[in-house]
């Protein structure tokens, strides 16, 4: 079945730059979505289509795809960006076959 | 403003049946394919199932299928989860997701979850 493979745990000082990766074999046929989750809350969505930022979402997130590898980046990490974030990339012929997150990476920023 | 009210969650025996419902608002529900994922005590997402806009099709995870069964109400922009069987391993909170997209689905707006758990 199909994985996609993230760090359980990524950790940064405030102001830094958080990278958190998304690996998985089909990405370079696929968009990935990305989903922050606070603690005790319902997960949001922050990046759609690789690169794209919802309404709301501050510009300091950012996101890439390139090869096999995803990223999302997080630019001058804030202490409020502390939170749980998976990916998620499903098939794009309409055949809606995968469904697969990441098992999800825990950003620490202090 | 899109708002996805889940209910139905609560503590049931091994081996008995739940009804999740989601209310939606906020959106023309009826444009919209809609989805359940779930979340176990201290674990990732794990998506459950998935109903397409009209209720023509219909798509499951291994772990639920045979088991629960997904539809939705457009007359009332209600989406069911009628869980059946049910067992340890489903004790979850379970979300209701709006999905969005054309060729690919995915998940834009969460309720804030229905806590099921199964406990003799």
């Amino acid at each position: 079945s199909y994985e996609l493979t993230q760090p359980p745990s990524v950790s940064v000082s405030p102001g830094q730059t958080a990278r958190i990766t998304c690996s998985g074999d089909a990405l370079p046929k696929r968009y990935v979505y990305w989903y922050q989750q606070k603690s005790g809350q319902a997960p949001v969505l922050v990046i759609h289509e690789d690169t794209k930022r919802p309404s709301g979402i501050p510009e300091r997130f950012s996101g890439s795809n390139s090869g096999t590898m995803a990223t999302l980046i997080i630019n001058g990490a804030q202490v409020e960006d502390e939170a749980d974030y998976y990916c998620y990339s499903p098939d794009n012929t309409g055949v809606h076959s995968d469904w697969v997150f990441g098992g999800g990476t825990k950003l620490t920023v202090l | 403003e899109v708002q996805l009210v889940e209910s139905g969650g609560d503590l049931v025996q091994p081996g008995g049946s739940l009804r999740l419902s989601c209310a939606a608002s906020g959106f023309i529900f009826s444009d919209f394919a809609m989805t359940w994922v779930r979340q176990a005590p201290g674990k990732g997402l794990e998506w459950v199932a998935a109903i397409d806009k009209r209720a023509d099709v219909t798509y499951y995870a291994d772990s639920v299928k045979g088991r629960f069964a997904i539809s939705r109400d457009n007359s009332k922009d209600t989406l069911i989860l009628q869980m059946n069987s049910l067992r340890s391993g489903d004790s979850a909170l379970y979300y209701c997701v709006k999905l969005t997209g054309r060729m690919s689905w995915y998940f834009d707006y969460w309720g804030q979850g229905a806590l099921v758990t199964v406990s003799p």
